[in-house]
């Protein structure tokens, strides 16, 4: 089966500038996370979806940053304004029901902020 | 915030021999999760063991829960040069905590 797919790879911005992120999840998975992982740490939920609706979001700067998952498919995740402090690789995962199921990550986006 | 968190922070040994990490949480849990990363590449799930299990191995890997004195281990046996990567514990309850990590370095 195919693997979640995260694009872009590598994201150069400057702060104060917004970017974007895609992410296309294993086929048949219901649900969806965005993690946000800073150099030397473990990754940290942002946000999870079940279908098109959001399950968790208490870790989202909600002044800064957005997800959505439009028709319970693929998912974006957007910064605007960024900050150094967003310089991260944010990963994208899915698995089959949320709970008691292995998730399965992309290869994640590297955004580095100038 | 982190739930769980890993010992040692970064383990370095030889090809051949076990590497053994920990694993310690804090709140109550439904299941813990050992994911591994390779430099540059998301995690990828190894194993997963609920909280009424004690033991639970796949191939050269074994994890032991703990429960009342919350921690969990990975044991690799026979270790391989390719094992060199981060492991990370993550804790399923309300919601999925991960780890700092253990850097594993297996020498050739």
């Amino acid at each position: 089966e195919a693997g979640v797919a995260q694009s872009p790879r590598y994201k150069i911005i400057e702060k104060r500038q917004s970017v974007a992120f895609w992410c296309n999840p294993i086929s048949g998975h219901a649900t969806l996370y965005w993690y946000q992982q800073i150099l030397g740490q473990g990754p940290k939920l942002l946000i999870q979806f079940q279908n098109n609706g959001v399950v968790d979001d208490s870790q989202l700067p909600k002044d800064r940053f957005s997800a959505e998952r439009l028709k319970g498919v693929d998912s974006t995740l957007k910064i605007q304004p960024a900050k150094l402090e967003d310089s991260a690789v944010y990963l994208c995962a899915s698995s089959f029901s949320p709970g008691d199921q292995p998730q399965h990550f992309g290869d994640g986006t590297r955004l580095s902020i100038l | 915030s982190q739930q769980g968190e890993e010992d040692p922070q970064a383990l370095s040994i030889q090809e051949g021999e076990n590497a053994t990490m920990n694993c310690s949480y804090k709140t109550s849990i439904n299941n813990l999760q050992w994911y591994r990363q390779n430099s540059g590449r998301g995690l990828v799930h190894l194993i997963l063991i609920r909280s009424n299990e004690r033991e639970k191995h796949s191939g050269r890997l074994r994890v032991t829960l703990d429960t009342s004195k919350k921690s969990s281990s990975l044991l690799i046996t026979a270790s391989r040069a390719a094992d060199t990567a981060s492991y990370f514990c993550a804790t399923q309850g309300n919601d999925m905590r991960f780890g700092a990590g253990t850097r594993l370095t297996v020498k050739p």
